[in-house]
């Protein structure tokens, strides 16, 4: 089965600078990664994802690259405000259509410093 | 607010009790999911639901049986529960054609005491 590893477990920056969240994955097969934002008390919201036919997907101030080649992704946040502080999961699933579960990643915790 | 919604939000049972989780969705989707998020650990998948019909049980003890009624609604009935089974409960939906993007509720906190 998928097996997906992110790091780090927790990051901590200045508000204003950049937050790089990694993630590998182990199934050749899959070709769908989202990335999930769960804050205190909510479930994960999806705030964006890519598939396996493109490299890079930019939206706002967050981007997601792909290398399918090496099977990792990663998550960029650009120009971080306190409202990211958050706990940020990765995952990897299929998308060609039927319902599959996703398998996740551990979780970073991203902490924005004042 | 993410059109998927779950009751109770908070849970706390014994081990001899019996009780159920209920999730609804009002985003017109076809599948929906149950997922286990315990501390320190991934979320995982416990179970999938295609057109009402069980495509997936991730190797869950039988102490955990789900019922899917329609496609709006999922329900996660609990017996027999062991204090290790403490976690959030989180169910997701999704189109089943096209891309895959769940979409999650606020969950249900469990505490088996």
């Amino acid at each position: 089965g998928e097996n997906v590893e992110q790091h780090p477990s927790t990051l901590s920056v200045q508000e204003g600078d950049s937050a790089v969240i990694k993630c590998t994955y182990s199934d050749s097969a899959s070709n769908y990664f989202p990335w999930y934002k769960q804050e205190l008390g909510k479930g994960p919201q999806l705030i964006i994802d890519i598939r396996s036919n493109v490299g890079e997907k930019k939206d706002q101030r967050i981007a997601v690259t792909l290398n399918k080649t090496a099977k990792h992704f990663s998550l960029h946040i650009t120009e971080t405000q306190p409202e990211d502080s958050a706990v940020y999961f990765c995952a990897a699933g299929n998308s060609g259509g039927g319902a599959d579960g996703l398998t996740f990643g551990k979780g970073t915790h991203l902490i924005i410093q004042p | 607010e993410t059109g998927v919604t779950q009751t109770p939000r908070h849970l706390v049972m014994g081990m001899t009790n019996k009780k159920s989780l209920k999730c609804e969705q009002h985003l017109g989707h076809n599948a929906m999911y149950w997922y286990k998020q315990s501390a320190k650990k991934p979320l995982e998948l416990m179970f999938v639901y295609n057109f009402k019909e069980q495509t997936e049980n991730n190797s869950v003890p039988s102490r955990f049986s789900p019922e899917c009624p329609n496609s709006s609604h999922l329900f996660l009935h609990l017996h027999t529960l062991q204090p290790e089974d403490s976690a959030l409960y989180l169910c997701a939906s999704s189109q089943v054609s096209g891309s895959n993007e769940q979409y999650f509720g606020p969950g249900t906190r469990l505490t088996v005491t």
